[in-house]
């Protein structure tokens, strides 16, 4: 059984700029979730997807996108970067929309210059 | 809307200490609590899932209580060991899969 993981491990870009971040889920699970940490917080839950359909959204902008892919990888999107979206950027897998433990891979730490 | 709150921010005992995390919720109405760990700068460690039908789970040094009439949750740490500092999260679930995040209480263990 493979844990989650993610990549890049870490990423600098400049404001205005567009990333993307990747997870694949742990294997048999069907449903992802992104959270954002910034430093000294808890994670704030982004979106998560759930057989390749966007299934609940937190309270972020547009610019904040994703997908999901048929073997439940994912991808979060972020364009127009700004300085506070620096952060600790976490994914987490689960069963079925999100039934019972999530596991979480070591995310993807992004520093907006 | 769902307020989730650990106290103590922080906190640093000496090797051996038993000890109690605290984490407290405003709206009774949860699937389950989830307690984790973090390491500096890495992911999330689940430790214990409380399903809200559930007192108590426990996994070796690790006992976690929901006190879900409270809006409480505890976690107790035996034997405290330097291996155990980190940052612990409380995350309780409302439905859907959607975490709510407390801010964590940073625990150092002290040789």
């Amino acid at each position: 059984e493979t844990g989650v993981t993610q990549s890049p491990t870490h990423l600098i870009k400049t404001r205005g700029q567009q990333v993307t971040l990747r997870c694949s889920s742990q294997s048999g699970h069907n449903t992802v979730s992104w959270y954002q940490q910034a430093l000294g917080q808890g994670p704030q839950f982004i979106f998560q997807y759930y057989r390749e359909e966007e299934n609940g959204r937190g309270n972020f902008p547009p610019r904040f996108s994703g997908l999901q892919f048929p073997n439940y990888s994912s991808e979060l999107n972020v364009n127009a970067l700004e300085l506070d979206d620096s952060a600790l950027y976490l994914c987490a897998s689960s069963w079925e929309g999100g039934l019972g433990e999530q596991y979480f891979g070591p995310g993807t730490r992004l520093t907006v210059t | 809307k769902q307020e989730v709150t650990q106290i103590p921010a922080a906190l640093s005992v000496p090797e051996g200490e038993n000890l109690v995390l605290n984490c407290s919720f405003t709206d009774s109405a949860i699937y389950n609590l989830q307690w984790f760990r973090q390491d500096p700068g890495k992911g999330l460690t689940s430790l214990l899932l409380i399903q809200s039908s559930q007192r108590e789970q426990t996994s070796g040094r690790l006992n976690a209580s929901l006190d879900k009439s409270s809006g409480r949750s505890t976690l107790y740490i035996a034997a405290s060991q330097p291996g155990d500092s980190a940052t612990y999260l409380c995350a309780l679930e409302q439905g859907g899969g959607k975490l709510i995040f407390g801010q964590g209480t940073e625990l150092s263990v002290k040789p």
